[in-house]
């Protein structure tokens, strides 16, 4: 069954230095999403992607972030220049955007240590 | 927005009893509740979904029932195992294509 894969699973930044984090989705997936989940809390929409634009973001995703779909089968989310505060589990997700077919897939997380 | 609340924040329960997790939700929009079960360190997996034209699912052990009157859901967990223990999360959201509004999740342990 094929699986959302992410890259790096840990990433440890200095705080000011920009970071990408790497998704692959799931190859006939439509719809893709980026979620964040701080240590021990619920899991945060960050922003939903779709036909090569932003769809719907959250208050979380300000200026500092962005996504991009470079090549078609990445998915990527950047961010400029990380905060302590950005230290959290994000995730990935994916689905193929047709009605009845709601089930979103997530990757397995990539967690960002911000020093 | 969509806001979900989730009960209780633990659960204890004796291996072979029930476990059951309530969620509501206030936007009448919602028509897709997913729930999600998370390990320690792993992603969130997705173990059951209800849609708003249904009252109830089942899957095995684990059912699913939405009351769209009074916009709450429940996930109950019959004959529990020790691998059951978890974190589960509820989430609603419009349909395909659109975000995810997670409650704030339930740790679930279940005693040998």
């Amino acid at each position: 069954e094929p699986e959302v894969t992410q890259t790096p699973s840990h990433q440890v930044t200095q705080m000011g230095q920009e970071v990408i984090l790497r998704c692959v989705p799931i190859s006939n997936h439509l719809y893709f999403y980026w979620y964040r989940q701080i240590l021990g809390q619920k899991v945060e929409f960050l922003v939903s992607f779709y036909n090569n634009e932003i769809s719907e973001k959250s208050e979380i995703f300000d200026d500092q972030f962005s996504v991009e779909r470079p090549d078609g089968s990445n998915f990527t989310l950047k961010i400029r220049s990380t905060k302590l505060e950005d230290s959290a589990m994000y995730f990935c997700a994916g689905d193929l955007g047709t009605e009845q077919v709601d089930t979103q897939y997530f990757g397995p997380g990539t967690r960002l240590t911000v020093l | 927005g969509e806001n979900v609340e989730q009960h209780p924040s633990t659960l204890s329960v004796q291996e072979g009893d029930s476990a059951v997790i309530k969620c509501t939700y206030s936007d009448s929009a919602s028509n897709y509740f997913p729930w999600y079960k998370q390990e320690l360190g792993k992603r969130p997996q997705l173990i059951i979904d209800i849609r708003s034209n249904v009252g109830e699912k089942k899957d095995q052990r684990i059912a699913v029932t939405l009351n769209k009157t009074a916009k709450h859901f429940s996930l109950h967990i019959t004959e529990t195992q020790p691998e059951d223990s978890a974190v589960y999360f509820c989430a609603a959201s419009l349909e395909y294509g659109n975000k995810l509004v997670f409650g704030a999740g339930t740790i679930l342990r279940v005693k040998s």
